[in-house]
């Protein structure tokens, strides 16, 4: 069974600036994905990043970017010039790869990480 | 398209009733799952199904069933309800991998159910 632990309950970052959520996992898996995921206040699970692990180039939307260590089997997401919207409950989670696991396209969720942007 | 859909937004249950979360999808995704949300805690998986008629076990199932007879819908029934199910309620959907964005679930906007 996959294990997702994140170790930072809450964390909080000036308006502006640079903040790093830390994830590690636990895999017998050689091909999987990585996922981060916001939960605001609204509730509403919305995918902020996904990572291939058979890519070696670390995944990057807009402002979020990850760092995938596969070896080490981290997983971290920083944040770039934080804004107040990017306050919210931020999810790691692990999924094997469905192609060569059928049936097995199931997320597992780390705890969360509570991100709070200062004004 | 609508995405996926839950209802009830909210439920108050009695200890000992029963009742069905209703959850839909108009993206013909053959994947569909039932995740709970406890307070300050990540989601676990209880129910989950690869296509109509097909359904399987998650990580915490018990006290819950679930029937696929349609693409569509992935009804939730909890039977004799307990305080332990107290809990925020989200499906998800997933298309198969033929779509560009077969590894990404879609989820609706959650059930939030508390039993008394």
């Amino acid at each position: 069974a996959q294990t997702v632990t994140q170790s930072q309950p809450e964390m909080s970052v000036q308006e502006a600036e640079t903040v790093t959520l830390s994830c590690t996992y636990d895999t017998s898996e050689n091909n999987y994905y990585l996922f981060w995921y916001k939960q605001p206040p609204s509730r509403q699970m919305i995918l902020v990043i996904r990572q291939e692990a058979y890519k070696q180039q670390n995944a990057t939307e807009n402002r979020f970017s990850v760092n995938f260590q596969k070896a080490a089997k981290s997983f971290s997401l920083k944040i770039s010039d934080s804004q107040l919207g990017d306050t919210a409950m931020y999810f790691c989670a692990f999924m094997k790869h469905g192609l060569t696991n059928f049936g097995n396209e199931k997320l597992t969720f780390g705890t969360g990480t509570r991100l709070t942007i200062i004004p | 398209n609508a995405g996926v859909t839950q209802t009830p937004k909210f439920r108050i249950l009695k200890i000992g009733q029963s009742m069905t979360l209703q959850c839909a999808q108009d993206m013909n995704h053959n994947y569909m799952y039932w995740y709970r949300q406890d307070p300050g805690m990540g989601l676990k998986l209880i129910y989950y199904s690869v296509g109509a008629g097909i359904t399987d076990k998650g990580e915490v199932p018990n006290g819950y069933n679930v029937s696929r007879s349609t693409t569509e819908d992935f009804p939730l029934r909890l039977e004799l309800a307990a305080p332990s199910q107290t809990s925020v309620y989200f499906c998800a959907s997933k298309g198969g991998a033929l779509l560009m964005s077969y590894n990404e679930q879609f989820f609706g906007p959650g059930t939030r159910l508390t039993v008394l």
